[in-house]
């Protein structure tokens, strides 16, 4: 199947500040990708659906300005988490979305965020 | 996508077939049964998906019941491997727009040794 990768897998920071993680289709150009975040022991949370040139989408709940998503090319998204807080720790897991009218969803391996 | 209903949990002696129960009594006509698998702190593993006719691939098979409410993922041979979350999701990937799969809480499969 098709290769998402992210980047950092692992990152710790301090409260206040600003991170970035990436998101790659190594093999596939994505004109979707997706961000879900998920708390220990429950389940994925879609936050956005990131489209290629253009401006992100996201679920109710989700502050835009504080997770900022770029899609700037085909292969990469990345998602900005600004003014980090230890209430956004979590696991940051990105998708990425064939082409097609069957496209298939593929997964990255995910980022774990730990704000002090 | 269609919602659906799966066990919490189950346990699997390694070696046996593992057979996961998955309810999606209102699923519509365009929606397949895809299945995923999430081993603890990686990203969620396609497995298998199908939308009326039994699938079969290297991991798992797939059995979907003629009137399609309900299906079985069948992992052959469990090994300790295999102990992961199995998400069922019924979903349109066709659907003109670019829709996401939806999660539900999954069957936290164990494999016991």
């Amino acid at each position: 199947g098709a290769v998402v990768s992210q980047h950092p897998s692992r990152v710790i920071c301090k409260s206040g500040t600003s991170v970035k993680i990436e998101c790659r289709s190594l093999d596939f150009q994505a004109t979707t990708m997706f961000w879900y975040r998920q708390f220990p022991k429950k389940s994925l949370m879609l936050m956005a659906t990131s489209n290629e040139g253009s401006k992100a989408t996201y679920e109710q709940g989700v502050e835009k300005d504080k997770f900022l998503i770029n899609h700037a090319s085909l292969t990469l998204s990345t998602l900005t988490v600004t003014s980090a807080h230890p209430e956004d720790s979590s696991f940051y897991i990105c998708s990425a979305r064939t082409s097609g009218s069957s496209g298939e969803q593929f997964f990255g391996p995910g980022t774990r965020l730990t704000v002090l | 996508d269609a919602k659906t209903t799966q066990p919490t949990s189950m346990d699997c002696a390694e070696g046996r077939a593992a057979n996961l129960p998955c309810n999606h009594s209102t699923i519509s006509g365009n929606e397949y049964v895809y299945w995923y698998r999430q081993i603890h702190s990686q990203g969620p593993q396609y497995i298998i998906h199908g939308l009326k006719n039994n699938e079969t691939n290297e991991m798992a098979s797939l059995i979907i019941t003629e009137d399609r409410k309900s299906s079985t993922l069948i992992l052959p041979h469990a090994t300790l491997r295999d102990t992961a979350v199995y998400y069922c999701i019924a979903h349109s990937p066709s659907s003109g727009s670019a829709r996401q799969l939806t999660f539900g809480s999954g069957t936290q499969l164990t494999v016991l040794p």
